[in-house]
Order: C-alpha cells, then sequence, then structure tokens
C-alpha cells in the first residue's frame, strides 16, 4: 500500500511569488492535514480538509490556503512568499485520530 | 485549549538502555486521544503509539509503551532497549475535538552506543 507522497520534495521560492505544494493521502483516507515546520521547531498546524471541504484552519494569513479533489488529494498554495514561510511542510492522512496520522516525507520549501 | 509539554529539549541515553520520554497534557475535553510521533533526520513524521482517553490498558507496540497516567495528565513514551536508529525528535500530540492536532515542542534523544 503506498503511504502519503507529497511533492515536489524540495521548493526554492523567491519572496513574492507563489508555491503550489502537493499531497497524496493513503487510498481510503479521506481527511488531509498539513502542517508547518520551521526549522528547530514543532509542528503548527494549518489546515483540515475532509470530504473536499476546509474544516478548520491553524492560525495562518489568508496567503496560505489549500484545496481537496474529488479524489481525495490536496493542495497548499502559499501566496506573496515572505522569508519566514521557509519551513518544512507536511502532509498528513487519517481515517480518523484514534488510527493515527499517516505523514508523508515533507516539502522543504525555501524562500530567498 | 489543549496544551502539550515536554519538559526534556534533549536526551543522551546509552544504547540497549531505556528511555522515558515525559509528556504532560492540558485539556478541557472528556474524550480525547494522545499520539507520539517519531521524526529522525530525514524529516518524516512517523507514528509510533496512541492512548485513548478512555483506554483503561496502557497501549503498547512493540519497544514503545504509553504510561498514561489520566489524573495526573501524564503520557510518557517508554522504549525499552534502546537502538541507535531511536536516535531521532519525538513529538507528543494531543487530538481535540476537532480531530486537529496540539503538538508538544519535542524532544531530541540521542542513543549513544
Amino acid at each position: 500500500e503506498a503511504g502519503v507522497t507529497q511533492s515536489p520534495t524540495h521548493l526554492i521560492k523567491t519572496r513574492g511569488q507563489q508555491a503550489t505544494l502537493r499531497c497524496s493521502p493513503i487510498s481510503g483516507h479521506t481527511s488531509v492535514y498539513w502542517y508547518q515546520q520551521a526549522l528547530g521547531l514543532g509542528l503548527q498546524f494549518l489546515l483540515w480538509y475532509d470530504e473536499g471541504e476546509e474544516r478548520n484552519r491553524g492560525n495562518f494569513p489568508p496567503r496560505f490556503s489549500g484545496r481537496q479533489f474529488p479524489n481525495y488529494s490536496s493542495e497548499l498554495n502559499v501566496n506573496a512568499l515572505e522569508l519566514e514561510d521557509s519551513a518544512l511542510y507536511l502532509c498528513a492522512s487519517s481515517m480518523g485520530p484514534s488510527y493515527g496520522y499517516t505523514f508523508g516525507s515533507g516539502t522543504r520549501l525555501t524562500v530567498v | 485549549a489543549q496544551k502539550i509539554t515536554q519538559t526534556q529539549p534533549g536526551m543522551f541515553v546509552q544504547e540497549k538502555e531505556a528511555v522515558t520520554l515525559d509528556c504532560t497534557y492540558d485539556t478541557s475535553d472528556q474524550s480525547y486521544g494522545l499520539f507520539w510521533y517519531k521524526q529522525p533526520s530525514s524529516g518524516e513524521m512517523i507514528f509510533l503509539i496512541y492512548q485513548g482517553s478512555y483506554d483503561e490498558q496502557n497501549a503498547t507496540e512493540g519497544r514503545y509503551s504509553l504510561n498514561f497516567q489520566k489524573a495526573r495528565k501524564s503520557a510518557n513514551l517508554v522504549i525499552s532497549a534502546s537502538q541507535l536508529g531511536d536516535s531521532a525528535m519525538y513529538f507528543c500530540a494531543i487530538s481535540d475535538s476537532n480531530y486537529q492536532l496540539i503538538w508538544g515542542a519535542g524532544t531530541k534523544l540521542i542513543i549513544k552506543p
């Protein structure tokens, strides 16, 4: 069974540009979660999508947005990139909390 | 609001020894879940173990066990017979009523040969 896949693995953008990160959940998982992990810090919750709808978002500005497609894959878009957006972005999928969340390997975004 | 506290920013442990990673939590929910994840230097988050708030038995998964003390709001991770490959960051998390995970700051575990 394929795990959670994220692309690209690495992404370098300049300040002011837009970044698009992609995530494919495990087959059968309908929930997708996005997290930001800045260097040396813990995970900060960004967005939760379930059945195509945004269910919850963390304390991030509106330039962080995303969507979930009918096949449950998801995109995270970051507009007007700032230097402090440089971080590891992790996607996780789940059937429900008691099953645990399966994470992808992440996309390392560097803003220069 | 939920909160997770991991008081050990870093630990050194001799190979083959057991290690306990501390985690305390704060929540007003009656029903919640507690998780431990491992993050090696590669960055991937690896699910280790889960404990539901109504589970009476402590969760165990191979060499991992969770010492759940509900009254003390404590959910420590115990790793028995540590191995060099256990060197990683370890994160404790609690799920809220929206299934959102609230994370601790993590503990960096280094296993010495």
